[in-house]
């Protein structure tokens, strides 16, 4: 079954980081670009960053740049995002997601994980 | 960065009635839209992409066409479980892959 699986959420303080892990499973991780979405409250989906398939590349919304780093380890078939900096508007279910084709980072999402839950909050 | 506008942002409807919603984007993205589906506390679901293509497993009931700027998604025969939230993406121009502010489809 293709599967994502995300974890390393939490409530955080505002100025504090947390790790965002995503564990892939079911395709090949390697071959697809790989995103991370997230959706604050309440509120609609927000496209966060992607990366490529060996990591060369990385896309980024400007609201994040300079605080999150996507990042991916294909041997763990994982998926990660180091998330710094936080701010209260930060706070969102954050979902993995992966790329239907996997030759090209145009390309729609077609697997989701559930979600973890980024709370920053004092 | 384009932008996404998806009308109506809500609508109400029966079962069995055609629903149809619509997605502009602000410059031309070709057939670079994706549409997806939400339920409450779920992740979201790929319906439609390449505007038009129906996603591996998707009911026929759900289509959608358009390109440029312009696109929309039929509910030909509304059913109890598509009573949800519909989003449009683009993926054409990059950072950022923009999403329009969904659609919610409720219990007239």
């Amino acid at each position: 079954e293709v599967q994502l699986v995300e974890s390393g959420g939490g409530l955080v303080q505002p100025g504090g980081s947390l790790r965002l892990s995503c564990a892939a499973s079911g395709f090949t991780f390697s071959s697809y670009w790989m995103s991370w979405v997230r959706q604050a409250p309440g509120k609609g989906l927000e496209w966060v960053a992607n990366i490529k398939q060996d990591g060369s590349e990385k896309f980024y919304v400007d609201s994040v740049k300079g605080r999150f780093t996507i990042s991916r380890d294909n041997a763990k078939n994982s998926l990660y995002l180091q998330v710094n900096s936080l701010r209260a508007e930060d706070t969102a279910v954050y979902y993995c997601a992966k790329s239907l084709v996997g030759a090209t980072l145009r390309a729609a999402f077609d697997i989701w994980g559930q979600g973890t839950m980024v709370t920053v909050s004092s | 960065a384009i932008r996404i506008t998806q009308s109506p942002s809500s609508l109400s409807a029966s079962t069995g009635d055609r629903v149809t919603i619509t997605c502009r984007a602000s410059q031309g993205i070709s057939s670079y839209l994706a549409w997806y589906q939400q339920k409450p506390g779920k992740a979201p679901k790929l319906l439609i992409y390449a505007a038009s293509t129906l996603q591996s497993g998707v009911p026929s009931r759900f289509s959608g066409s358009g390109s440029g700027t312009d696109f929309t998604l039929t509910i030909s025969c509304l059913q109890s479980e598509d009573f949800a939230t519909y989003y449009c993406q683009q993926y054409y121009s990059y950072p950022p892959f923009t999403f329009g502010p969904g659609t919610k489809v409720d219990i007239k």
